[in-house]
């Protein structure tokens, strides 16, 4: 069964500062997708960025990229120059390629403040 | 900008009682899901839907049940509510149902049971 684990529960950072979270995914499918999603005070959950398991490229978007180690079955998501607008709850998501349930597995979520 | 789109965004109502929250997606995807977020911020699937297929996480209980009428549209009905049912229900989409396809959401419909 695939699982999904945030260990950070909470992070406080400068604002312009840039802050790393991890995240660490348990799956038996040689093939997966990893996604990070945002979940803003409004509670609205916005579609961050992706990384494909067979791609050894670390994605990029924008002031988001991820930190991809398969061999430790890690996923962090980096954001450089954080601004007081990324405050929010980040979630990390692992959906497999295989299994008879289509479904996309959240992790517990870490809570980001940007401070000024 | 939202394209998923949920109504009620509240909704209190007492132990018993049934509810139903209606979806609708804007962005022309073939799968819809419900997910369920509790006080903790977990969130966790309990529908699976697409034109062709209905999947149900098999821990969630009978008195719930997704109501579709087009691709477009999938409702939940809580049959008889019951304290712990109180959460953020969440309705997303996909344009595929498997693969690397993102998931949209909506922002959800705040149930309380009291």
């Amino acid at each position: 069964a695939q699982k999904v684990t945030q260990t950070q529960t909470s992070i406080s950072v400068m604002e312009k500062t840039t802050v790393t979270m991890d995240c660490v995914y348990e799956t038996q499918d040689s093939s997966y997708f990893l996604f990070w999603y945002k979940q803003t005070a409004s509670g609205e959950i916005v579609f961050l960025i992706r990384q494909d398991s067979y791609k050894k490229e670390n994605a990029t978007v924008g002031h988001y990229s991820l930190n991809f180690q398969k061999p430790k079955s890690s996923i962090g998501l980096i954001i450089t120059a954080t601004q007081i607008e990324d405050s929010a709850v980040y979630f990390c998501a692992m959906r497999e390629l295989s299994g008879s349930f289509n479904k996309l597995t959240f992790g517990a979520g870490t809570r980001l403040a940007v401070c000024p | 900008e939202t394209a998923v789109f949920q109504t009620p965004n509240y909704h209190v109502t007492q132990v018993g009682n049934e509810v139903s929250f209606n979806c609708k997606q804007t962005l022309g995807h073939d799968t819809m899901y419900w997910y369920k977020q509790d006080s903790k911020k977990l969130l966790k699937i309990m529908f699976s839907y697409n034109n062709k297929q209905l999947i149900v996480n098999e821990t969630v209980p009978r008195r719930f049940s997704p109501q579709s009428s087009d691709k477009a549209h999938l409702n939940l009905r809580i049959k008889s509510v019951e304290p712990e049912d109180s959460a953020v229900y969440l309705c997303a989409s996909s344009a595929k149902d498997r693969g690397n396809t993102e998931v949209f959401f909506g922002k959800g419909t705040r149930l309380t049971v009291v």
